[in-house]
């Protein structure tokens, strides 16, 4: 069974820290997706990211980074620099391989972030 | 260009009674999938339309059910309501063309039960 598991409940920080979200996940499939989301307080899912079981290069965007090792089967997440507008739910997800609009998504139960000025 | 919608934003309902949530696909989008948030945990699946037939299901009973229209909107109904259905229920669309097909959210919307 596929299972994306988010041990961080919550996490404080102060404005320009950096900042690391876990994600550890489990699936038998060869061929998945791992996903980063963000919910602010409007509630709509934003989405961050999305990565391919075969692409096991991390990447950066402005002050975000993600982190993917199939061998701690793990995809976190860390934002340098923190501000207080990156305060939010922050959902790591995953999905199997199978294209065309099939895919579902198995959410983790999410990591709270907030920044304090 | 019009992102996922959902409505209504809230809605209050008792114990016992029926609801039914509506959402539109971005445009170009044939696929509708629902999901349920309840508070403080990871969005859930329930199922997902594609041609106006249900494609997949996630563990949710039968009181939990859905359509899709000719022009790909999406209606989510749930008889017999229970205080655990209270929750935000999110939307998604995607496109079945092209490879791998992002699911794009609508804000959700925010169901009570009393």
């Amino acid at each position: 069974a596929q299972k994306v598991t988010q041990a961080q409940t919550e996490i404080s920080v102060v404005e320009k820290e950096d900042v690391t979200l876990d994600c550890v996940y489990e699936t038998r499939d060869t061929t998945y997706y791992l996903f980063w989301y963000k919910q602010p307080p409007s509630g709509e899912l934003v989405f961050l990211i999305r990565r391919n079981s075969f692409d096991e290069q991390n990447e950066i965007s402005g002050r975000y980074s993600w982190n993917f090792q199939k061998s701690t089967s793990s995809f976190n997440f860390t934002i340098t620099a923190s501000q207080v507008v990156d305060s939010a739910v922050y959902f790591c997800a995953l999905s199997d391989g199978f294209s065309g609009g099939y895919n579902k998504l198995i959410f983790g139960a999410g990591t709270r972030l907030a920044v304090h000025p | 260009d019009a992102g996922v919608t959902q409505s209504p934003t809230h809605l209050i309902k008792t114990r016992g009674q029926q609801v039914t949530l509506r959402c539109s696909p971005k445009s170009g989008h044939d696929t509708v999938s629902w999901y349920q948030q309840a508070l403080g945990q990871g969005p859930q699946f329930i199922f997902q339309y594609y041609e106006e037939e249900e494609r997949q299901r996630g563990n949710f009973p039968d009181r939990f059910s859905g359509h899709q229209f000719p022009n790909y909107s999406s209606e989510l109904n749930v008889n017999a309501l229970l205080l655990g259905d209270s929750a935000l229920y999110l939307c998604a669309s995607s496109s079945t063309s092209g490879t791998y097909n992002e699911q794009f959210f609508g804000p959700g919307t925010r169901l009570t039960v009393l």
